[in-house]
């Protein structure tokens, strides 16, 4: 059974930096590009953004709203993936979702079909 | 960045059918994904790709495509089918960026 579990949220104060993880198990973590997506309360889903897996270069690619502030990684010796958040700022307050992308050759989509049950980040002073 | 566009609600009476929209121009380029979301719970997928559904999504869950517009459509909606859902796509602006629609609630009558 694929399972994506978020961990490290908490409450943090402006400024300041925070490291989530997401724990995989069930599936070849490797292979898999993972992304984080957020939701602040009640509003939408945000991409923040994703690593590609080592055969794709394993490299990152940002939203405009976190790019410089933030960073993702991966270990996948491990099975985690990791989203540094410095410069925390109020408006990063959110429930942090990593998910699991997956390419869909028919379509040419790119589908998030595993989502964690989130961790919530709350940055006030 | 590309923008995709919901209803921010609408509804359905128990039984019926509705159709979720979504627009956007990057839809011209790439199809959207559908997510449900119920209170409290993360998104699950129910649709992708050309109308494709991923194992334990019902078969009353169906997608389609025209212009820069998706559509996922429940036919013959239950209860259960009462939520948020979301589209998401590719961004064809930035083809490694990613954009989700604001999000339509479903109210079941």
């Amino acid at each position: 059974e694929v399972q994506l579990v978020e961990s490290g949220g908490g409450l943090v104060q402006p400024g300041r930096s925070l490291r989530l993880s997401c724990t995989a198990s069930g599936f070849t973590f490797g292979d898999y590009a993972l992304t984080w997506v957020r939701q602040a309360p009640g509003r939408g889903l945000e991409w923040v953004g994703f690593i590609r897996s080592k055969a794709y270069g394993g490299t990152t690619e940002y939203a405009a709203s976190v790019k410089d502030r933030f960073t993702i990684s991966r270990d996948d010796s491990k099975s985690i993936a990791y989203l540094q958040m410095n410069s925390l700022k109020t408006e990063d307050t959110a429930v942090y979702y990593c998910t699991r992308e997956v390419f869909d050759y028919g379509s040419g989509s790119y589908p998030f079909d595993y989502w964690g049950q989130g961790t919530l980040l709350t940055v006030s002073s | 960045s590309s923008e995709l566009t919901q209803d921010p609600a609408v509804s359905v009476a128990l039984g019926q059918t509705v159709r979720i929209s979504c627009q956007g121009d990057t839809l011209r380029n790439y199809y959207a994904s559908w997510y449900q979301q119920k209170p409290g719970q993360a998104p699950v997928l129910v649709i992708f790709g050309k109308n494709n559904r991923p194992s334990g999504i019902p078969d009353r869950f169906s997608g389609s495509s025209s212009g820069n517009t998706a559509s996922l459509t429940i036919t013959g909606a239950q209860a259960e089918d009462e939520a948020d859902y979301y589209c998401n796509s590719r961004d064809s602006s930035n083809n490694y960026h990613v954009v989700f629609g604001g999000g339509t609630k479903l109210t079941v009558l």
